[in-house]
């Protein structure tokens, strides 16, 4: 298999506050995994690149100080979004690169974040 | 710049056969991936093509041309629980690098009875 897993499911939280997600590759170790956003009916955004041991990297646009990521061992990284406001409110979704001969991606299922 | 085109919407019988177009323009090419995806949930790999030419798994099968830019999702005796979004994705850079994925907008497939 290839299962990644991610908690919580689904989040509803107050303007202002931290809200932390992880994302965890349970049968296999990851030293990337992405984050990605996805608006309704919308594709998949790649906010970050995490790397394990290392910092991530950020697609242009992301404001790394909102969006901290940590990539502490080979099988989970954490996505925290600080100070969460109502734009914030998405459907976040993580993946882990499992190395082989396709490098192929594995999704999480996803973290549903409302902020009221 | 870098682009992945597929089409929004289509719709298709139960038992028929339906194409699912995806056209790109990136950087570097290093793999294309489909992806499904259900309504509320994240996606699932469906298949990988890196070289020209057609992938079969089950009654789902991808075609990729490099020179043309040009790939294919074809879905044979479709179900009702084929309905769902199908997202074409490019990997733009040679491996070795963090090989991220650049995703086209997704086409969502509705099987009608």
């Amino acid at each position: 298999g290839a299962v990644v897993s991610q908690h919580p499911s689904r989040v509803i939280c107050k303007s202002g506050t931290s809200v932390k997600i992880e994302c965890r590759s349970l049968d296999f170790q990851a030293t990337t995994m992405f984050w990605y956003r996805q608006f309704p009916k919308q594709s998949l955004m790649l906010m970050a690149t995490s790397n394990e041991g290392s910092k991530a990297t950020y697609e242009q646009g992301v404001e790394k100080d909102k969006f901290l990521i940590n990539h502490a061992s080979l099988t989970l990284s954490t996505l925290t979004v600080t100070s969460a406001h109502p734009e914030d409110s998405s459907f976040y979704i993580c993946s882990a690169k499992r190395q082989g001969s396709t490098d192929t991606q594995y999704f999480g299922p996803g973290t549903r974040l409302t902020v009221l | 710049g870098q682009n992945i085109d597929q089409p929004t919407e289509m719709t298709a019988t139960e038992g028929a056969i339906v194409q699912i177009n995806c056209t790109y323009q990136t950087s570097g090419f290093n793999g294309l991936f489909w992806y499904q995806q259900h309504a509320g949930e994240a996606p699932t790999f469906l298949s990988y093509n890196v070289l020209d030419g057609l992938e079969e798994k089950g009654r789902f099968s991808s075609f990729l041309s490099r020179s043309k830019g040009y790939s294919y999702l074809l879905l044979k005796e479709l179900q009702m629980k084929d309905s769902a979004s199908y997202l074409c994705a490019v990997r733009g850079t040679k491996a070795g690098n963090t090989g991220k994925l650049i995703f086209g907008q997704g086409t969502t497939l509705q099987v009608k009875p």
